[in-house]
C-alpha cells in the first residue's frame, strides 16, 4: 500500500520569506513523487515531480522540492513567497513497480502568504 | 487548457438520480484515472482504465461504474445518488505506463446532490 502524509493543514508565511510545505510518503518500491497546486474552484496544476536522479527537483513558478530517501520526505520549497502562491498544495506518490500507477494524495496543505 | 476535457463543469441533481460524467483524455494518452475530491475524504482514487480495460480499482462505491470507449474517452456513472456524493470529480490522463511521464488533470465536474 502507498500513502502520503502532509502534517500541516495550513502554513502561513509572510510575503518575501521562504516557504516550506512538508510531505512524507510510504511505498513498497521506489517512489514517483509529485506536487500539485489547486486554486479555488480550479483543477490540479502540476508543479514538479521526482522520478529518479538528482534529489533536488526544480519546477514551475520558482518552486523546488528535495527528495530524501532516508527520511521518506519530499518537502516543497520556495525561496521567496508571493501572495499569488496562496493556494492548496497536494503531495502525491505512486509506486514505480506497482503497474497501475494510480496516485495517492495527501490531504493537502493550505498555504497563505500574508502581504 | 490542460488538454483533458471534462463535461459538464457543474451538475445539480436530486437524491436517487443517476448522472454521467465525461472525460476526454489528452491526445495520445491511453490511461484515464478518476478521482473524487470531498472536504472530509480529500482526493480519493476511484478507478483507472488503460486502453479500454479496467486496470485498477480504488475506493469506488458499487453504485458507481465507469468505462473507457474505443476513442479513449471515459464516462463515470453515478447512480442512486446520495447527499454525500456531492464532490468535485476529477479525471486525469497519462501515456502508457503513466508514472514517470506524469499525469494531466482536467478541471473537474462539481456535482451537487440536493
Amino acid at each position: 500500500a502507498q500513502s502520503v502524509a502532509q502534517p500541516e493543514d495550513q502554513v502561513n508565511v509572510a510575503e518575501g520569506n521562504p516557504l516550506t510545505v512538508k510531505c512524507t510518503y510510504s511505498v513498497s518500491g521506489n517512489p514517483y513523487l509529485f506536487w500539485y497546486v489547486q486554486y479555488p474552484n480550479r483543477g490540479l496544476q502540476f508543479l514538479l515531480k521526482y522520478i529518479t536522479g538528482d534529489n533536488l527537483v526544480k519546477g514551475s513558478y520558482g518552486f523546488e522540492a528535495e527528495f530524501n530517501k532516508s527520511q521518506t520526505s519530499f518537502h516543497l520549497k520556495k525561496p521567496s513567497a508571493l501572495v499569488s502562491d496562496s493556494a492548496l498544495y497536494f503531495c502525491a506518490v505512486t509506486d514505480s513497480g506497482a503497474g497501475s500507477y494510480q496516485l495517492t494524495f495527501g490531504k493537502g496543505t493550505k498555504l497563505s502568504v500574508i502581504p | 487548457d490542460s488538454g483533458v476535457t471534462q463535461t459538464p463543469k457543474h451538475l445539480i441533481t436530486a437524491t436517487g438520480q443517476r448522472v454521467t460524467l465525461r472525460c476526454s483524455p489528452r491526445s495520445g494518452d491511453l490511461s484515464v484515472y478518476w478521482y473524487q475530491q470531498s472536504l472530509d475524504q480529500g482526493l480519493q482514487f476511484l478507478i483507472q482504465y488503460y486502453n479500454g480495460e479496467e486496470r485498477a480499482k480504488g475506493n469506488i462505491l458499487e453504485r458507481f461504474s465507469a468505462q473507457q470507449f474505443p476513442d479513449l474517452h471515459s464516462e463515470l456513472n453515478l447512480s442512486s445518488l446520495e447527499l454525500g456524493d456531492s464532490a468535485l470529480y476529477f479525471c486525469a490522463s497519462s501515456v502508457e505506463g503513466g508514472g514517470s511521464r506524469g499525469y494531466t488533470f482536467g478541471s473537474g465536474t462539481r456535482l451537487t446532490v440536493v
